[in-house]
């Protein structure tokens, strides 16, 4: 069976430091992973997918994800927070088939001025 | 590309009454997918469509949810009866055809069941 875990559901980080957003997953097979990004009362918008051909992958407003397949991780990184990085974020893995997809329970990041 | 389009944003309801939500995805995704999220959780699946064909359904959709995709177009996902733990954001996302192993999901805002 897939799923992922999100290790914290909160995170505080001041304006202008570094975001580590933590995801552990479990499958059986190579799994496809995604991180999603949801704004209050808005939908989810895709940050970034890992493919196969590349462990470090880059999303968008400057978000990265590394591929761990010795420590079944994929944690969420960027060096420098914006406010308008709060959010709440999702670890998201598929099913072999790529047809199902599993969500974590989320992290709420706070950002401090 | 105009995006997943849900309608409507929002629904007030009473207990017991049917309601109806409508999902129009990307037009040339085949697959499209149905979610509900309650406040502090993440999105647990409902139910699949590959074109017209609805090819998984969560045991957590009971007998008086249903959800139709004709033509492989839009969506509707009717509850009926309703009951006050129906109340939730419900979000439909679309996905294009499966030419690659990590096709990912494109999300709409989501409709706000509220029932009272």
């Amino acid at each position: 069976a897939q799923s992922v875990t999100q290790l914290d559901s909160h995170v505080s980080v001041s304006e202008g430091t570094p975001v580590l957003l933590r995801c552990n997953y479990s499958s059986s097979y190579s799994p496809s992973l995604f991180w999603y990004v949801q704004h209050p009362n808005k939908g989810l918008q895709l940050l970034l997918k890992y493919t196969s051909a590349a462990t470090l992958v880059k999303g968008i407003n400057g978000f990265e994800a590394e591929f761990k397949k010795s420590e079944t991780s994929f944690h969420l990184t960027k060096p420098s927070a914006h406010m308008s990085d709060a959010a709440e974020y999702f670890c998201v893995v598929t099913t072999n088939t790529g047809n199902q997809f599993y969500f974590g329970t989320g992290t709420s990041l706070t950002v401090i001025p | 590309d105009t995006g997943v389009s849900q309608n409507p944003r929002h629904k007030i309801t009473k207990r017991g009454q049917n309601v109806t939500f409508r999902c129009d995805p990307i037009s040339e995704h085949n697959r499209l997918y149905w979610y509900r999220q309650t406040l502090g959780q993440g999105p647990e699946f409902l139910t699949y469509f590959q074109n017209e064909a609805q090819l998984e359904k969560s045991r957590l959709l009971s007998d008086r949810f249903s959800a139709e995709r004709p033509k492989g177009s839009f969506s509707t996902l009717e509850i009926q009866r309703t009951e006050q733990g129906d109340s939730a954001m419900y979000l439909c996302a679309s996905s294009p055809p499966r030419s690659s192993y990590n096709s990912p999901l494109h999300f709409g805002n989501g409709t706000r069941l509220t029932v009272t």
